[in-house]
């Protein structure tokens, strides 16, 4: 079993509608966690980031952590086109080395 | 453009050939990392340098696998001996680590490797 699981999707929805990404997890070590975004064939762009539990919103973008359950989620309101990416999200410990343990990603498809 | 590069994007070589990818962060960066993403998945970490000295290798990184960041400045990853399962995405990525604080990783678009 991955540490981080992610429906892969793909998600499709219409545009304005408002969106629901998620992961679980099962290492509860991890104490950041980020979303981040990635379009075909670029690096992927982080969106947010969110330390331990809590909601942090940022224009459109809701992130919240539930660490009891191990699960966080990623809302995009008023969605748009361009938002149709892969989401993905990444964790890690709160400690020195930083490296990124990531979800799948989810496809996400927002249609004019 | 001050982001992150990398160099090729795109290889394409013959099982059993050498390659080598280049990274070269952003400028005041201190640490860097190496992830390796395969379609439809996730990236997955492989190694990362603090300055010239590298930190951690994933239990990914095969013997046939080395990197480097002489001078604590750009990085390379080869690869000996190419199988097909190396087909991959690189991703590198860049950071500073200034005591506990986390900072952004930014990635580069990376080099899609191919190996027939």
């Amino acid at each position: 079993q991955k540490e981080v699981e992610q429906d892969p999707g793909p998600l499709s929805v219409p545009e304005g509608a408002i969106v629901s990404l998620n992961c679980t997890y099962s290492n509860s070590a991890f104490q950041y966690f980020m979303w981040y975004r990635q379009y075909s064939r670029k690096g992927p762009e982080l969106l947010m980031y969110t330390y331990s539990s809590g909601n942090k919103e940022d224009g459109r973008f809701t992130a919240q952590v539930d660490k009891s359950s191990k699960y966080i989620s990623l809302f995009i309101r008023d969605s748009q086109p361009s938002d149709s990416a892969t989401y993905l999200c990444a964790m890690t410990e709160d400690t020195g080395r930083r490296a990124l343990t990531f979800g799948s990603g989810t496809r996400l498809q927002v249609q004019p | 453009d001050t982001g992150v590069s990398q160099d090729p994007r795109h290889k394409i070589t013959k099982r059993g050939q050498n390659v080598t990818f280049r990274c070269d962060p952003i400028s005041e960066h201190n640490r860097l990392y190496w992830y390796r993403q395969t379609l439809g998945q996730g990236p997955e970490f492989l190694t990362y340098f603090q300055n010239e000295a590298q930190l951690e290798k994933s239990r990914l990184l095969s013997d046939r696998f080395s990197a480097e960041r002489p001078k604590g400045s750009f990085s390379t990853l080869e690869i000996q001996r190419t199988e097909q399962g190396d087909s991959a995405m690189y991703l590198c990525a860049s950071s500073l680590a200034l005591g506990q604080t986390l900072y952004e990783q930014f990635f580069g678009p990376g080099t899609r490797l191919t190996v027939l």
